[in-house]
């Protein structure tokens, strides 16, 4: 069974510029969820959704950060336009339930804002 | 708010030493704890978890942790450190009594030398 999947698995864009990254979740997952880990820091939650629905945004950082979900199964966070800030690995996870139940990850992306 | 705090930054032990690595955390109702291990240019694995029960829990690759209510602790544990251990761990911790997200630390590198 193939895992969660996270393209691509670096990427460097300039300050202004807008990336687009995607997930492709383990078949049958109804959750996913985005985190965000800066150097050397807390990987932090950004947002959960339930099949295309978003469930909790809380942890999104900002209007420049937009998730979206079509039809349950991949999902893309857009970061426009990306600041310095931004930079940090972007990892994607996936589980069929929530409370209880453990998230398998994707290998994440590299973001590098220059 | 929930927390979890990882105190060390790095472990270092032997190869064949038992090994441990630190974990505490703050929620307000029952805690769902779980530690992630992620290998150098992967994503997080799961290792294990404590959701209710026996407060020994045992995972993969032969750690174990316990779950320690009133020193709300959950440290990870192996009788017999092994290099390939080596790798980055990170405890998190969801509040198991209604809808959370996962809380995580700042992660612990854990070094086993030959």
């Amino acid at each position: 069974e193939a895992g969660v999947t996270q393209f691509p698995s670096h990427s460097v864009i300039e300050k202004g510029q807008t990336v687009t990254l995607r997930c492709d979740p383990i078949s049958g997952h109804d959750n996913l969820y985005w985190y965000r880990r800066v150097m050397g820091k807390e990987i932090k939650f950004l947002l959960h959704f339930v099949k295309e629905s978003k469930q909790d945004e809380s942890g999104m950082p900002n209007n420049r950060f937009l998730a979206e979900r079509t039809g349950g199964t991949y999902s893309t966070l857009k970061v426009q336009p990306a600041e310095l800030e931004d930079s940090g690995v972007y990892f994607c996870a996936s589980s069929q339930g929530h409370r209880g139940t453990e998230a398998f990850f994707g290998q994440g992306t590299r973001l590098t804002v220059v | 708010a929930q927390s979890v705090a990882q105190p060390e930054d790095q472990v270092n032990v032997a190869e064949g030493n038992p090994l441990t690595v630190k974990c505490t955390y703050s929620v307000s109702g029952n805690p769902y704890l779980f530690w992630y291990v992620q290998y150098p240019n992967r994503g997080l694995q799961f290792l294990l978890k404590y959701i209710t029960g026996d407060n020994l829990v045992k995972g993969s690759y032969g750690f174990e942790a316990e779950f320690n209510k009133s020193q709300t602790s959950f440290h990870l544990k192996k009788p017999s450190a092994l290099v390939s251990d080596s790798a980055l761990y990170f405890c998190a911790v969801r509040d198991g009594s209604g809808y959370s997200t996962l809380t995580f630390g700042k992660g612990t590198m854990l070094l086993v030398s030959p």
